[in-house]
């Protein structure tokens, strides 16, 4: 199992509707998670931390499940300019690690 | 808002040549990062620095790679001798704590340096 893993995409979602994506981690000592977005040939830039009781910032939502180990971001009402990439970033004991990104193309 | 800020944008360099990628982190932040992205690849933590030394490195970042804060301000990565596989995307970050402090150690992202090697 990937020590991050992530759906690639793309998703392709017409403006205003919702969408989810998850990302799942091997490392159950993982104690730190967060969404970053990355546009085309930028740095990435912090979305949200997640918190293990869930937490929403306006149109977003993180939640996390320790149990089964990932964690979600959905979107709601999306804009075009949500359109990017979306990186999932786990901190464990000993490592940083970044899944590859889902990548959301939002539709006019 | 304050930022972290990375020189040169672009460096082409010749194969076994050294480069030296700068950065500012933010001023108050106490913890350093760089990463590097391949183009069309995921984002691979290389080192991280605090208190003037190397707290922890991936396998990547061996001999050929070295890091340095040499004034209050820049933290500097070097490429002793590159190679065609060092071209990539280096990004610096920065964060007022460390993982598992969770207040405070979100990372602040550096536009990048874009390495090329030829």
């Amino acid at each position: 199992r990937k020590e991050v893993e992530q759906d690639p995409g793309p998703f392709n979602v017409p403006e205003g509707a919702t969408v989810a994506f998850n990302c799942t981690y091997s490392n159950s000592a993982s104690q730190s998670f967060f969404w970053y977005r990355q546009d085309c040939r930028k740095e990435p830039k912090l979305l949200m931390s997640v918190y293990s009781s869930g937490n929403e910032d306006g149109r977003f939502t993180a939640q996390l499940n320790r149990a089964s180990q990932y964690i979600s971001l959905l979107i709601r009402d999306s804009k075009l300019s949500d359109s990017a990439t979306y990186l999932c970033v786990v901190n464990g004991d000993d490592k940083i690690i970044f899944g590859k990104g889902t990548r959301l193309h939002i539709l006019p | 808002e304050p930022e972290v800020t990375q020189t040169p944008s672009h460096q082409v360099t010749q194969m076994g040549q050294e480069v030296i990628l700068r950065c500012v982190p933010i001023s108050n932040h106490l913890y350093f990062y760089w990463y590097r992205q391949i183009l069309g690849q995921k984002v691979e933590f290389l080192v991280s620095f605090y208190n003037n030394e190397i707290s922890e490195k991936s396998e990547i970042f061996d001999d050929q790679f070295s890091v340095e804060r040499p004034d209050g301000s820049n933290f500097t990565l070097k490429i002793r001798s590159t190679k065609l596989e060092d071209s990539a995307m280096y990004f610096c970050a920065s964060s007022e704590a460390y993982r598992g402090r969770a207040i405070g150690e979100t990372q602040y992202f550096g536009p990048g340096t874009r390495l090329l090697v030829l």
